[in-house]
């Protein structure tokens, strides 16, 4: 089975931290993606890789930043957390292209801000 | 940018009713289209998906059919349960491997 595997379940940080959330996939996928979800907005794109190295805006990238220097992990930076990001964030991650393109996801962490 | 528009909940039915969610894509060339579940208290999981044109994609009762000329993806169910109760997502993966998703469905059945 596919995991998908993010550091942390419930985080409390307070506003101005540097806040460092990873996820790892043992898969050998191409594709990881970053998402916040809140009530009544849905699952929002924050920052997507295709590989190595490699990183895209998604919809809402202010605030955030990202890194990949391994296949296997794609970390989400917060370079200053603030009330706003308090969210539940969730890592996924899908082949690039065939016959099965979908994501899977981790359990989310969900990151209080204070 | 490519988008996925789906039907606003809440939705509540009683059991053994029908259930269809609304789903609509705009994209460049042809994505595949997926629909995710989410059960209260877990983690998205994929619930079905269809990669070309007039694919059918199925599981656990649900369907959707791709279809290219309206653009569409619609979720149906013929005979809910309680258990289904759930947020129903939809998404699609484009040509640049992003994967949009809708705003999701919160489905409510009743016994």
């Amino acid at each position: 089975d596919v995991k998908v595997t993010q550091s942390s379940r419930y985080l409390v940080k307070r506003t101005g931290e540097k806040v460092f959330l990873e996820c790892v996939q043992d898969m050998d996928h191409e594709n990881m993606f970053w998402y916040r979800q809140d009530p009544g907005l849905g699952l929002r794109l924050i920052y997507f890789s295709y590989d190595v190295k490699m990183k895209e805006k998604g919809d809402i990238p202010e605030g955030y930043s990202v890194s990949r220097e391994k296949k296997e992990r794609f970390s989400l930076i917060l370079e200053s957390a603030s009330t706003n990001q308090t969210s539940m964030y969730l890592c996924a991650s899908g082949k690039r292209s065939g016959v099965s393109p979908e994501a899977f996801f981790g359990q989310g962490t969900r990151l209080t801000v204070v | 940018g490519d988008s996925v528009t789906q039907m606003e909940g809440p939705v509540t039915l009683s059991e053994e009713a029908f259930l269809t969610i609304n789903c609509t894509y705009t994209a460049t060339g042809y994505p595949s289209l997926f629909w995710y579940v989410q059960y209260p208290g877990e983690g998205l999981q994929l619930l079905l998906k269809a990669t070309k044109a007039d694919d059918k994609g199925s599981n656990k009762g649900f369907e959707a059919t791709y279809r290219k000329e309206t653009t569409s993806f619609h979720l149906e169910k013929g005979s809910v349960q309680v258990s289904d109760s759930a947020v129903y997502f939809c998404a699609l993966s484009g040509i640049d491997y992003k994967l949009s998703f809708g705003a999701g469905t919160t489905v409510t059945v009743r016994a």
